[in-house]
């Protein structure tokens, strides 16, 4: 199986900062990951597929990179409307998730 | 705009079998995978598995015994079932599609979501 480690669990930030969540896959993945942004009692909702290339309709503020084994999810300023909790996912063998990592208001 | 509504029995009892569907309204059925996700209370996703009519089903290793998931192409939905459910099984369960991308219509993560329904293991 394949394991998918997040850090943070927990971020503090504020409004326009730049915030970096990384992700670690046990074993090589590819570019085959993905990031999902979920608020409180809603299902998750895609940002970025392939490790880097931005779903339909997300802003550009947010952007992906990373191969192999590590990724990085950047969120370049932050919005009000980004406090939410993101998760990382693997799909080269099965599917995966990260734990998650919480991003708060400092 | 492919929408996903599904429903399902919220309480059981432990040992009873966990039962949900998931309806595909305005969209493409054939050649998507069709997945399953839960988050316990408080707690990150878990995948659970997932179904192609082109290439059948996946299940997670660790649940497979337990997990069964089908479709009814004829109106456009699939199911879950669990068997044997425990409190560990209590969970908001979510539908969800596959993006399938490219010439090789290739898995790229999960783009439109059901509600989720909350499922309660208790006696």
């Amino acid at each position: 199986d394949i394991q998918m480690t997040q850090s943070p669990s927990t971020l503090s930030a504020s409004v326009g900062d730049r915030v970096t969540i990384t992700c670690r896959a046990s074993q090589t993945i590819s570019s085959w990951l993905a990031w999902y942004q979920q608020k409180p009692g809603t299902a998750p909702k895609l940002l970025i597929y392939k490790a880097s290339i931005l779903a339909s309709g997300v802003p550009s503020r947010f952007s992906g990179s990373g191969y192999g084994t590590e990724f990085t999810l950047t969120i370049s300023s932050l919005q009000p409307d980004d406090f939410a909790t993101y998760y990382c996912q693997q799909y080269n063998d099965y599917r995966t998730f990260g734990q998650g990592t919480k991003v708060e208001i400092k | 705009q492919v929408q996903l509504q599904q429903w399902g029995a919220g309480l059981l009892k432990p040992s009873e079998t966990l039962s949900l569907t998931c309806a595909v309204y305005g969209g493409s059925f054939s050649g998507y995978y069709w997945s399953w996700i839960r988050q316990p209370p408080g707690k990150g996703l878990e995948w659970l598995g997932e179904i192609s009519d082109r290439i059948g089903t996946n299940y997670n290793p660790s649940l497979k015994s337990r997990v069964t998931i089908s479709l009814d192409t004829s109106k456009n939905q699939f199911s879950l079932r669990v068997n044997f459910v425990t409190a560990a099984d209590t969970a908001v369960y979510y539908c969800a599609r596959g993006l399938m991308l490219g010439p090789h219509f290739d898995y790229n993560g999960l783009d439109v979501w059901g509600q989720g329904t909350t499922v309660t293991v208790s006696s």
